[in-house]
């Protein structure tokens, strides 16, 4: 069975830093572009980064470009994400996605979702 | 970056009946190359992760019931439940993933009447 297992999230003040993990199992990491996805509280989805397979891209969403930083262990079968320079816009539950592929290897989407960890940012 | 608009934000629809849910993208989703509409929808119920249920535009994933469908190309697109179900209430959201920044749409709540 398919599982990720988010941790590190908490209560950080405005400048701080966090460190997010995301535990796979089920599968191996190594095959899959991963990705973090938020979602503050009672509002939508957003995109936060993306990485693939090998660790050799990592992509961006604008508002965390330059604070945040995607990484994988591919040995561990972990994703991490790294958040610094924390804002209050940043508070939000954070998701580890797997971003599935079709018989020809094309993304088609996220395919399976952890439970989420809560980080809030506040003084 | 591509927005992606949803309509309505908020839908309730009789157990039995269709519902629809609209997606507009302000730039096309549909690669040339292989005809294909970068297109994803997600049902997201209360204290849950988002759910896959259609990819390409019209492409269900496995295990999604058939009333669920998915339509459109290039801007627009239409999620189409044809027979609502009490379990089918939760959160649609559309996800274009033609291009990164990867967008959501805003999403619809859909409830019974």
């Amino acid at each position: 069975e398919v599982q990720l297992v988010e941790s590190g999230g908490g209560l950080v003040q405005p400048g701080g830093s966090l460190r997010l993990s995301c535990a796979a199992s089920g599968f191996t990491i190594s095959d899959y572009w991963m990705s973090w996805v938020r979602q503050a509280p009672g509002k939508g989805l957003e995109w936060v980064a993306n990485i693939k397979q090998d660790g050799s891209e990592k992509y961006y969403a604008d508002s965390v470009k330059g604070r945040f930083t995607i990484s994988r262990d591919n040995a561990k079968n972990s994703l991490y994400l790294q958040m610094n320079s924390l804002r209050a816009e940043d508070t939000a539950l954070y998701y580890c996605a797997r971003l599935s592929t079709d018989r020809l290897r094309s993304v088609v989407g996220f395919d399976y979702w952890g439970q989420g960890t809560l980080v809030t940012v506040s003084s | 970056d591509f927005v992606m608009t949803q309509s309505p934000d908020s839908l309730a629809v009789s157990l039995g009946e269709r519902a629809t849910i609209n997606c507009k993208s302000s730039q096309s989703v549909l690669y040339n190359s292989n005809n294909k509409n970068y297109l994803a929808w997600y049902q997201q119920k209360p204290g849950q992760p988002p759910k896959l249920l259609i990819y390409w535009a019209s492409t269900r994933e496995s295990g999604v019931p058939d009333r669920f469908s998915g339509s459109g190309s290039g801007t627009d697109f239409t999620l189409t439940i044809s027979s609502l179900q009490a379990e089918d209430v939760a959160a649609y959201y559309c996800h274009q993933y033609y291009t990164t920044p990867y967008t959501f749409g805003q999403g619809t709540k859909l409830e019974i009447k």
